[in-house]
């Protein structure tokens, strides 16, 4: 089945650094992702979704500035968190579709906890 | 806005008892509903899913009923098991094309033996 791989599982940042989270599709080809965050016993809250080659389309109140989001091919999607802040902090979960409108290829990431220090 | 309520948890049960994780949601239009099950240290994983009114969806033994009088996809199923404890997600999808996902907060079950 659809597997997405998102790395890496954890990542402890310096207050002020740039992380860089990875999402892969391994077993087919994803033209539209979506990046979430969940805090603590919160619901996941979409971030942005990103199709390949175009820009992301963020969620009202999400910095785009922040979390810079490229999707440059089918198999691959990063979210960059630049100048972190501890309030950053929480767990970055990646989800990709095969094609758009496909509800079924809606495969999740294992997600990113990232901690800024 | 689009919005999920989910019955807060944990939800503790003994092995074999019956099972509900109340599901109420508020969008507009049609919206498409789901479970999503989250095991300890993996990704969500779609559980079951309806896409209309009086629509079930049912996998593993859970059932949903989408129940648009009183917008409702209540997760049921009859016996569960220790391997049934996790995290579930009620989630909605409203309208066509490549929407993200509105998701309840998740309610931790835990099934003792």
């Amino acid at each position: 089945g659809a597997v997405v791989s998102q790395h890496p599982s954890w990542v402890i940042c310096k207050s002020g650094t740039s992380v860089k989270i990875e999402c892969r599709s391994l077993d087919f080809q994803a033209t539209t992702m979506f990046w979430y965050r969940q805090f603590p016993k919160q619901s996941l809250m979409l971030m942005a979704t990103s199709n390949e080659g175009s820009k992301a389309t963020y969620e009202q109140g999400v910095e785009k500035d922040k979390f810079l989001i490229n999707h440059a091919s089918l198999t691959l999607s990063t979210l960059t968190v630049t100048s972190a802040h501890p309030e950053d902090s929480s767990f970055y979960i990646c989800s990709a579709s095969p094609r758009v409108g496909d509800y079924y290829g809606y495969t999740f990431g294992s997600g990113t906890r990232l901690t800024v220090v | 806005g689009n919005s999920v309520t989910q019955m807060e948890g944990p939800v503790t049960l003994s092995e074999e008892a019956f099972l509900t994780i109340n599901c109420t949601y508020t969008a507009t239009g049609y919206p498409s509903l789901f479970w999503y099950v989250q095991y300890p240290g993996e990704g969500l994983q779609l559980l079951l899913k309806a896409t209309k009114a009086d629509d079930k969806g049912s996998n593993k033994g859970f059932e949903a009923t989408y129940r648009k009088e009183t917008t409702s996809f209540h997760l049921e199923k009859g016996s569960v098991q220790v391997s049934d404890s996790a995290v579930y997600f009620c989630a909605l999808r409203a309208g066509g094309g490549a929407d993200g996902l509105t998701f309840g907060k998740g309610t931790h079950l835990i099934i003792q033996p």
